[in-house]
């Protein structure tokens, strides 16, 4: 059974602070990852993908590591805004971002709670 | 741009009742994909479509079932709802070319009782 693990939280940081999650996947053959971002009964949002080289995207640095089967996303200077569920996703199968015949793989979420 | 849209919002439904949920893709959007999210959970796969045809599927019952019309709309159809059947449900549409991502409704919220 694949499974995408992470800590529920909830992180609960002070504003400006960095904060980091951590995302575990149990396929050695998935093929490409997201984080998805998630507000409070709202529709998941698309963050940002994550490549082999790591990537960054203003405040928000993600990192892959194949070896370890490990995905993380940082976030520097945390805003009110952030507060929300950050999704891990990984895609198993095909080139399609939005994922072949299995579909899309999520985590349950981190819940994070930036405090002013 | 018209974004994903979902009707309806919100339904209650009854134990072994039936239910459709319908979605309409982003304009451009040929691949529509349905996902089950359950309270404190993330998005699970139900299936896909693409071309009308069903594309591939995740680990749920037949009597999951659903549909793609030409104009690239979906539905899902559930037979027999049972009270685990309640859930937060996406719909999600895409391209079929590398790096399009999902892009999600505000999904229908069912609840059986």
């Amino acid at each position: 059974r694949k499974e995408v693990e992470q800590d529920p939280g909830p992180f609960n940081v002070p504003e400006g602070a960095t904060v980091a999650f951590n995302c575990t996947y149990s396929n050695s053959a998935s093929q490409s990852f997201f984080w998805y971002r998630q507000d409070c009964r709202k529709e998941p949002k698309l963050l940002m993908s994550v490549y082999s080289s790591g990537n960054e995207d203003g405040r928000f640095t993600a990192q892959l590591n194949r070896a370890s089967q490990y995905i993380s996303l940082l976030i520097r200077d945390s805003k009110l805004s952030d507060s929300a569920t950050y999704l891990c996703v990984v895609n198993d199968e095909g080139s399609y971002s939005g994922g072949g015949a299995d579909g899309l793989t999520f985590g349950k979420g981190t819940h994070l709670i930036i405090q002013p | 741009e018209t974004g994903v849209t979902q009707s309806p919002t919100h339904l209650i439904k009854t134990r072994g009742q039936q239910v459709t949920l319908r979605c309409s893709s982003q304009s451009g959007h040929n691949t529509v994909s349905w996902y089950q999210q359950a309270l404190g959970q993330g998005p699970q796969f139900i299936f896909q479509y693409y071309r009308e045809e069903e594309n591939g599927r995740g680990n749920f019952p037949p009597r999951f079932s659903g549909l793609q019309f030409p104009n690239y709309s979906s539905e899902l159809n559930v037979n027999a709802l049972e009270l685990d059947d309640s859930a937060l449900y996406l719909c999600a549409s895409s391209l079929r070319v590398a790096n399009s991502p999902l892009h999600f409704g505000n999904g229908t919220r069912l609840t059986v009782t």
